[in-house]
Formats: C-alpha cells, sequence, structure tokens
C-alpha cells in the first residue's frame, strides 16, 4: 500500500529564512510525486510536481529515491507563502488517483 | 488553466435527508473524477473515483450505497450523500482530470448535518 508522510504539522519561520516541508513516500511502484498548497479560503493547488524539475514561486522540490522523500524547500520564505501544503503521490494505473499526506501548516511570520 | 466548480459551496440539512453535491468541469471535459472528504485540519481522503459513464470505484470502507456517485458527462459528477447523519458532516472536495491526468480541485462543498 502507498504512503505519504509529512512529520509536521505546523511549521513557522521568519519572513527571509530558508524553509522545508518534509515528505516521506512509500510505494512498491515507481513513484510520481506532487506538491499542493491550499492558501487561506482557497481551493487546492498544484504547486510543482517532481517530473518537471522545475522551481514554482522559489519552491524547489527534488525527488529522493534512496531516502523515499520529497521534501520541499525555499530559501527565503515570504509572507505569502503562508498556507497548508499537501504531499501528495500519484500511482500508476489508469486512474492515476493521489494518496496524500496529512499536510504541513506553515506560518512566515514578519 | 482548468476550472473546476461546486454547487452548492455549503449546505445544511436535517438528518436522515439526502443531500447532492455537483461537480463540473467549466472548460475542459473531465474523463475522470474524484471525490474526497476532508475533516478539519486533516488531509483528504480520497472516497470515490468516476470515470464518465462507468460505475464508479470506491475506498475501502467507504460505503457505496450510502455515497452514490454518477458521473453522467464529461463534465458533470454528483455525489449524493443519502440519510444523512451528523456525522456525515465535512467538508467535501471533487477533482476532475482530463487528458493530461492533472487533477484540478474544486473549491469544496461544507455539508453540516443538524
Amino acid at each position: 500500500a502507498q504512503r505519504v508522510t509529512q512529520p509536521e504539522k505546523l511549521l513557522s519561520v521568519f519572513k527571509g529564512a530558508p524553509v522545508e516541508l518534509k515528505c516521506n513516500y512509500s510505494y512498491s511502484g515507481s513513484p510520481e510525486l506532487f506538491w499542493y498548497v491550499q492558501y487561506s479560503r482557497q481551493r487546492l493547488q498544484l504547486l510543482l510536481r517532481h517530473i518537471s524539475r522545475e522551481s514554482i514561486k522559489g519552491f524547489t522540490a527534488d525527488l529522493n529515491k534512496g531516502e523515499t522523500s520529497f521534501h520541499l524547500k525555499k530559501p527565503f520564505a515570504q509572507e505569502e507563502d503562508s498556507a497548508m501544503y499537501y504531499c501528495a503521490l500519484r500511482s500508476g494505473g489508469s486512474n492515476y488517483k493521489l494518496t496524500f499526506g496529512k499536510g504541513t501548516l506553515l506560518t512566515v511570520n514578519p | 488553466g482548468a476550472v473546476v466548480s461546486q454547487h452548492p459551496s455549503w449546505v445544511i440539512c436535517k438528518s436522515g435527508t439526502s443531500v447532492k453535491i455537483e461537480c463540473r468541469s467549466l472548460d475542459f471535459q473531465a474523463t475522470t473524477m474524484f471525490w474526497y472528504r476532508q475533516f478539519p485540519k486533516q488531509s483528504l481522503m480520497l472516497m470515490a473515483t468516476s470515470n464518465e459513464g462507468s460505475k464508479a470505484t470506491y475506498e475501502q470502507g467507504v460505503e457505496k450505497d450510502k455515497f452514490l456517485i454518477n458521473h453522467a458527462s464529461l463534465t458533470l459528477s454528483t455525489l449524493t450523500v443519502t440519510s444523512a447523519h451528523p456525522e456525515d458532516s465535512s467538508f467535501y472536495i471533487c477533482s476532475a482530470s482530463g487528458s493530461g491526468n492533472e487533477q484540478f480541485f474544486g473549491p469544496g462543498t461544507r455539508l453540516t448535518v443538524l
């Protein structure tokens, strides 16, 4: 069975500080991993996916198969980054369903 | 980008009644739609996956007779909570995916059963 673990429920940093949101996964196949973000009173939206290897809003995430991790990082946090962040794993097959971690609430203080 | 809407955004109903929630893809054809449930301060739990024109696939522990899902067209899926009880109160979120397989999420529906 696939599982996504986000060990931190809450993470608080000051503006300009580096931030890392942790995500570990377990999956027997070849994983597709994503980070979703949910700003206050807004819908869930895709932040980035590992296959794109892109940086979105200054965030990056590298898939480490050896450590089964997909941590989300940003070198200098901004107040507008305050949101709920969910790591998700997509299984293969015809339906591509997502398994979400429990989420980490990031608060960036001024 | 692709837009998914849900209606209603919130609903309050009496225990024992049924409630229907609609999920629409506004500008793309959704071959697959997903229904999630989110408890306060918790993650999204997938309830079921539906493909247009076929029966939904429910996750383990989800009662298919209680949560009826219909995906009759490429732009509309409905979730009906039958004989609702207070423990069914939750935030229900749908997502839709088309040819690109990316899931686009609706804004969610807050259900409160009195």
